[in-house]
């Protein structure tokens, strides 16, 4: 079966950086999704990965290794509004959209 | 402001109401998507439409009863629900189906369900 892992909570300090990592095993590849959820609020999108290596927005980072079914998404000089669900998600071969069940990621003062 | 919006944002509804959700995006996109979102869960994919065509029912019950008129206009008919179908239900939308980055999906700010 398809298969998305990420941790269930994080936390980190206000000013910090943090990695939420993400494993994924799925039929095929055709891409890589961060989305950002804050409670009560609609998913935004983030990032997009489909090549092996580092994009960097701003104070976000994703990185991809499509031989390790790996990804993370570091976050930089944390801010309190960054306490949100991170949500990472797959485009298998048939560009089925395959979804982790989401980090939620808590920010201490 | 989003692009993509949705009513209502609350419903509560007992198990022999009908209602309606209804989601409008305003991207231009081609293709909607219903989702279910329960605590703690993935995003459960429920209907996608792709030029107003269904293309995908991810074996969803038939008391959920997807509409598309035309490509900015996404409802979702609920009838005879459970209480387990109490959720957060997403609509969003994508460019196009099939073609990678395109396929970056934007989201409504969903309509907070509770079935008694």
């Amino acid at each position: 079966g398809q298969n998305i892992d990420q941790p269930t909570e994080m936390t980190a300090t206000e000013g910090a950086i943090v990695q939420i990592n993400c494993t994924y095993q799925t039929s095929g590849f055709n891409g890589l999704f961060w989305y950002q959820q804050h409670a009560g609020e609609a998913p935004t999108f983030l990032s997009y990965n489909v090549l092996d290596g580092l994009e960097e927005k701003g104070r976000f980072s994703s990185f991809l290794s499509r031989s390790k079914g790996y990804s993370y998404l570091l976050l930089k000089e944390l801010q309190m509004k960054d306490s949100a669900s991170y949500l990472c998600a797959v485009l298998d071969s048939n560009y089925q959209l395959i979804w982790g069940a989401g980090t939620k990621l808590i920010i201490k003062p | 402001e989003t692009g993509v919006t949705q009513t209502p944002r609350h419903l509560v509804m007992g198990m022999t109401n009908k209602k309606s959700l209804k989601c409008e995006q305003h991207l231009g996109h081609n293709a909607m998507y219903w989702y279910k979102q329960s605590a703690k869960k993935p995003l459960e994919l429920m209907f996608v439409y792709n030029f107003k065509e269904q293309t995908e029912n991810n074996s969803v019950p038939s008391r959920f009863s997807p509409e598309c008129p035309n490509s900015s206009h996404l409802f979702l008919h609920l009838h005879t629900l459970q209480p387990e179908d109490s959720a957060l239900y997403l609509c969003a939308s994508s460019q196009d189906r099939g073609s990678g980055p395109q396929e970056t999906q934007y989201f409504g700010p969903g309509t907070r369900l509770l079935v008694l």
